[in-house]
């Protein structure tokens, strides 16, 4: 069985502040693929990114950035400098063979200017 | 690239009516579609998997006979809720993935309000 922990429910930060959202996985498969959506209060789910189990390398996109470490099991996501507009609820899910998602529960970032 | 559509964005209807919401891919052909529900505040659930010219398989406790689903083409699938009733009412988002390239990748419609009266 899969399983995607996402422990922070809320976070509320003041714009410019960095905030970091953590996500821990298990599964069993040896290939899987791990994600972070974005879902603002509009409701439509963004894609941020993808990463496959081989790829632990660290990515950046301009004020986001994710730390893949296999070792523990973790896919944390980074927005530096934060704005009014991050405001959203972020979801971290994961998926296998059969290319179904598992969802975390998702973390709610508050950004106040 | 990767769009995908969903109609309507919001219903309102009477309880023991049935609903058809629809999820096309725009730009791309896709193999496997997904519905989800989502309840407020909560996170998203895995409904059924549809892949185009074959039966739904559908998540444990999810009845098949109360939502329907048809994949008749590479870039059109349809839920419909059966007979629906205020326990019904939900967000429906719907999500397609790709059959070359990021075929890991789910790119998600957005979303059906539903509420049921």
């Amino acid at each position: 069985a899969q399983k995607v922990t996402q422990a922070q429910t809320e976070i509320s930060v003041v714009e410019k502040e960095d905030v970091t959202l953590d996500c821990v996985y298990e599964t069993r498969d040896t290939t899987y693929y791990l994600f972070w959506y974005k879902q603002p209060p509009s409701g439509e789910l963004v894609f941020l990114i993808r990463r496959n189990s081989f790829d632990e390398q660290n990515e950046i996109s301009g004020r986001y950035s994710w730390n893949f470490q296999k070792s523990t099991s973790s896919f944390n996501f980074t927005i530096t400098a934060s704005q009014v507009v991050d405001s959203a609820v972020y979801f971290c899910a994961l998926s296998s063979n059969d290319y179904k998602l598992s969802f975390g529960a998702g973390t709610t970032v508050t950004v106040r200017a | 690239g990767a769009v995908v559509s969903q109609h309507p964005s919001r219903v309102i209807c009477k309880s023991g009516t049935s609903v058809k919401i629809e999820c096309r891919s725009l730009d791309f052909q896709a193999t496997t579609m997904f519905w989800y529900r989502q309840f407020p505040k909560q996170s998203l659930m895995l409904m059924a998997t549809s892949n185009e010219g074959s039966k739904a398989t559908y998540e444990q406790g999810v009845e098949k006979d109360k939502f329907l689903i048809n994949h008749a083409s590479l870039t059109l699938s349809t839920l419909t809720v059966t007979s629906a009733h205020p326990e019904d009412s939900s967000f429906y988002i719907c999500s397609a993935r790709p059959g070359t390239g990021l075929r890991e990748t789910q790119y998600f419609g957005p979303g059906t309000r539903l509420l049921v009266l």
